[in-house]
């Protein structure tokens, strides 16, 4: 079965500053990673994917991913955060029936 | 760019009533997915449908049933609503691999 871990509920951090946000993964095969934001009560905007190919893949908003399969690991980062960042970014496994399966998200909040 | 259409957005139900929820994906995505997101959780699959068949099936009470119509819009029914069933749904389409998601509805049961 696949699962997909997000071990940060909530990270702060201060405009301007760089942001990591960890996505661990379990999974038999290659997968489909995504990573997906979404601002209060609205829905679930795609940021990037990662399907083969290049281990670093870049999104909108200035943000990218880098899949690294040692370590079952699909990081998010952006290196300088807008307090209009803040949201709550999901991190998204597809699996062969193509349901998405998500991590629990973690909560970005913006310091000014 | 379009994107997917929920409706209603927000819809206020008593316990043992009904609703309806409607989809209407991306033109050309010939799959849809619906999904469930309780409070402070995240999205569950519910189920999936792929040119008009069902396709996935996920955690999906046996009170909810799903079809998708011949124009792919997709509606999800859910019967003798309970507490435990306010929650945002969401529905997504996708042509691949990729899921785009609609605003969601925020069914409310009171």
């Amino acid at each position: 079965a696949q699962s997909v871990t997000q071990p940060d509920i909530h990270i702060t951090v201060s405009e301007g500053a760089s942001l990591e946000l960890r996505c661990n993964y379990s999974y038999g095969a290659t997968p489909y990673l995504f990573w997906y934001v979404q601002s209060p009560g609205q829905g679930l905007q795609l940021l990037l994917k990662y399907f083969s190919g290049d281990t670093l893949v870049q999104g909108i908003k200035g943000f990218e991913a880098e899949f690294k399969r040692s370590q079952s690991s699909f990081n998010l980062r952006k290196p300088s955060v807008h307090w209009s960042d803040a949201a709550e970014y999901f991190c998204a496994l597809n699996n062969a029936g193509n349901m998405l399966t998500f991590g629990g998200g973690t909560r970005l909040m913006v310091k000014p | 760019a379009a994107g997917v259409i929920q409706s209603p957005r927000h819809l206020i139900k008593e316990k043992r009533e009904t609703a309806t929820l409607k989809c209407y994906p991306i033109p050309r995505h010939d799959t849809v997915y619906w999904y469930q997101q309780g409070p402070g959780q995240d999205p569950q699959f519910l189920i999936s449908f792929y040119e008009k068949m069902q396709s996935d099936k996920g955690s999906i009470p046996d009170r909810f049933s799903a079809q998708q119509f011949s124009d792919y819009h997709s509606e999800l029914n859910m019967s003798s609503l309970e507490l435990g069933d306010s929650a945002l749904y969401f529905c997504a389409s996708s042509r691949g691999d990729t899921q785009y998601f609609g605003p969601g509805t925020r069914l409310t049961v009171l």
